[in-house]
């Protein structure tokens, strides 16, 4: 079934340690994004592809990178993760939609990180 | 920023029972969609309704929507326990810049 994955599902990492998340997706979609999501918060959004160029938003601290190889990969890394960064980090997909609106975004299960 | 605003934010019905959740928003929009989120999960789309639509049906879903209001609803006919979960509505961000706001989100707990 075509879908998007994350892995892993459960991140544990040490204040100040590098991590990476990763997404994978077998839809062929063009769009893919990253947001952050904090417990009964809405999910932000720290960036997103549109094929291989790259939109950070204004707010998304320079500790949060984003690198994406090809079409189906997505990774995320945090070069120093602070206690603040501990959250659900949800990687989603869209087609392009007509004249720049935003179609239907497909998620994965996201990536629940914690930070000791 | 737009972000749209969910009343209310809590919700506790009985399994059987209509639910309803009311979405607001700030400035004009393309489309208008709503996710579920089951806790600890992803979102998962539910319906999109565009600019020049009153009025969807999914299933037990109906999603309405008032431009001259800057607001929409959706609708939960004859719940279950399975729709126990927290519903988003998110708005395409002016500019037609490819991006999604969403609003805070309505945690939804039918009762069996």
């Amino acid at each position: 079934d075509a879908m998007v994955i994350q892995n892993p599902r459960y991140q544990v990492t040490q204040f100040g340690k590098p991590v990476t998340l990763s997404c994978s997706q077998t839809l062929n979609h063009n769009v893919m994004y990253w947001y952050q999501q904090k417990s009964s918060q809405a999910p932000k959004l720290l960036f997103h592809y549109y094929d291989k160029d790259f939109n950070n938003e204004a707010d998304t601290p320079d500790n949060f990178q984003s690198r994406r190889p090809n079409t189906s990969f997505c990774f995320l890394d945090i070069r120093s993760p602070g206690l603040g960064d501990a959250a659900m980090y949800l990687c989603a997909t869209s087609r392009d939609g007509a004249g720049g609106t935003v179609d239907t975004q497909y998620f994965g299960p996201g990536t629940r990180l914690t930070v000791l | 920023s737009q972000q749209g605003e969910e009343d209310p934010q809590a919700l506790s019905i009985q399994e059987g029972e209509n639910a309803t959740m009311n979405c607001s928003y700030k400035t004009s929009i393309n489309n208008l969609q709503w996710y579920r989120q089951n806790s600890g999960r992803g979102l998962v789309h539910l319906i999109l309704i565009r600019s020049n639509e009153r009025e969807k049906h999914s299933g037990r879903l109906r999603v309405t929507l008032d431009t001259s209001k800057k607001s929409s609803s959706l609708l939960i006919t004859a719940s279950r326990a399975a729709d126990t979960a927290s519903y988003f509505c998110a708005t395409d961000e002016p500019g037609n810049t490819g991006k999604l706001i969403f609003g805070q989100g309505t945690t939804l707990q039918v009762k069996p």
